[in-house]
């Protein structure tokens, strides 16, 4: 998985509270990434980070917050957790932006149930 | 809209087979195209990326096509092994902003 971990990799919240995933990289790539990934669904942007400190929205971006302090650390976080909210989330990384000739690499996913 | 869409949705096959797994957009203007291989509860992992410019592009196994007229594009596993039973996720680049249109996938299972 191109020394990219998540953490956790698997978690059952309530619904309400508050969650934080983890990624973490070793390859010192630019750009990180989070996405959602639900059935009969392609994988759907939630956040990308451009550099420390610099983030933006994707297309799913309500309801997470995502900082990132350090090159190898992007943090997702779900300030109240919702049951539409259950999903597999992965976290991606590329050394320029998305869509361009550079290919992306993919963490193992973090599998989040929110009851 | 900027869409791409995969067919079949899934497809079961024996093993040692050939199949052809396609993908339609409408994503423009067009940057490049991506096919990749999602094993079951693994993160996506890159077979190919193809630009305007190239129609065929090979990885082991793996051909991947494109015709950028008819926006249309497959990928073509020859001699099927258990181990490509997998998801395969077409993703398509827009030159616009670099947002990546990802495909729905085609699940294929690969049967002994």
């Amino acid at each position: 998985d191109a020394g990219i971990t998540q953490s956790p990799r698997h978690k059952v919240t309530e619904t309400g509270t508050p969650v934080t995933l983890r990624c973490h990289q070793t390859e010192n790539h630019r750009y990180m990434y989070w996405y959602r990934q639900d059935p009969g669904h392609g994988l759907r942007l939630i956040h990308y980070s451009y550099g420390v400190k610099d983030t933006d929205k994707g297309e799913v971006s309500d309801g997470y917050s995502v900082s990132r302090s350090k090159t190898e650390d992007f943090l997702l976080t779900l300030e109240s957790a919702t049951s539409s909210q259950t999903s597999v989330y992965f976290c991606a990384i590329s050394e320029s932006m998305a869509g361009g000739p550079n290919e992306q690499y993919f963490g193992p996913g973090t599998r989040l149930t929110v009851t | 809209k900027n869409q791409v869409e995969q067919s079949p949705q899934s497809l079961i096959i024996l093993e040692g087979k050939n199949c052809t797994l396609q993908c339609n957009y409408t994503v423009s203007p067009f940057s490049n195209l991506r096919w990749y291989k999602q094993d079951t509860g693994r993160g996506p992992v890159s077979l190919t990326i193809m630009t305007f410019s190239e129609n065929t592009k090979s990885n082991g196994r793996y051909t991947a096509t494109l015709d950028a007229d008819t926006k249309q594009s497959s990928l073509h596993i020859t001699a099927s092994q258990l181990s490509d039973s997998a998801s395969y996720i077409c993703v398509v680049s827009g030159d616009s902003n670099y947002q990546l249109i990802w495909g729905a996938g085609t699940k294929l299972i690969i049967k002994p």
